[in-house]
């Protein structure tokens, strides 16, 4: 089945360290997304990249590192900057170019702080 | 800024009976409009898409309608099942845009 997996499901951070989000891709999409959703809050776009080796901040990047070395992935690291980092982080993937109207969301990343 | 205001309140219906959403935006003009069902726990799923000069689109028992005027779209679900319950999403964008806006969702309880 095509589809974004993102891992792990669940993920606990200790002050001061850094931890990386996977998302891994095989619809073949150009474009992926990085968003992070907080509760009672819309989606928040953290970075995204519209092709391999490129990538662009979104709103909420302070904190937060990304890199597109692969089409099919787009892993996240959460830095001991980012200094409120709970939250349920979402991957998305688009066709890209002019065409990014529908994303493809993956299962999500609770990440909390301990 | 742009915003864009969903009932924050949820919504309570009895199975059968048709729900409807709303979606308002301000500071915006969107080329299309989407929205998005998600469940607790996993992420958002597209859909429906509607277009700035199209006023209404249907899929199944959904349909959409999207007010530029009014800044506005409503979502109905009709023959509301308990299999609908889930939260919906409204998300705005522009033609090319990597940039897609989301609202905060309604979250939509159909009873049995």
């Amino acid at each position: 089945d095509g589809g974004i997996t993102q891992s792990p499901k669940y993920l606990f951070r200790k002050e001061g360290q850094n931890v990386t989000l996977s998302c891994e891709q095989n619809l073949n999409h150009d474009a992926m997304y990085w968003y992070r959703q907080d509760p009672g809050q819309g989606l928040r776009l953290i970075y995204y990249s519209q092709i391999v080796n490129d990538f662009q901040k979104g709103d909420i990047a302070e904190g937060y590192s990304v890199s597109r070395e692969k089409k099919e992935s787009f892993p996240l690291t959460v830095t001991s900057a980012q200094k409120n980092p709970t939250a349920f982080y979402l991957c998305a993937s688009s066709i890209g170019g002019s065409r990014n109207e529908k994303l493809f969301f993956g299962s999500g990343t609770q990440l909390s702080v301990l | 800024s742009q915003k864009i205001e969903q009932n924050s309140e949820a919504l309570n219906i009895q199975e059968g009976k048709t729900a409807t959403l709303t979606c308002n935006y301000t500071n915006y003009s969107p080329a299309y409009l989407q929205w998005y069902r998600q469940d607790p726990g996993r992420g958002p799923v597209f859909l429906l898409l509607i277009r700035e000069n199209e006023k209404e689109k249907r899929k199944e028992r959904l349909k959409v309608t999207f007010d530029t005027t009014l800044k506005q779209s409503l979502f109905h679900i009709t023959a509301s099942q308990p299999a609908d319950s889930a939260t919906y999403l409204c998300a705005l964008g522009t033609t090319g845009g990597f940039k897609t806006i989301f609202g905060a969702g309604t979250r939509l309880f159909v009873k049995a």
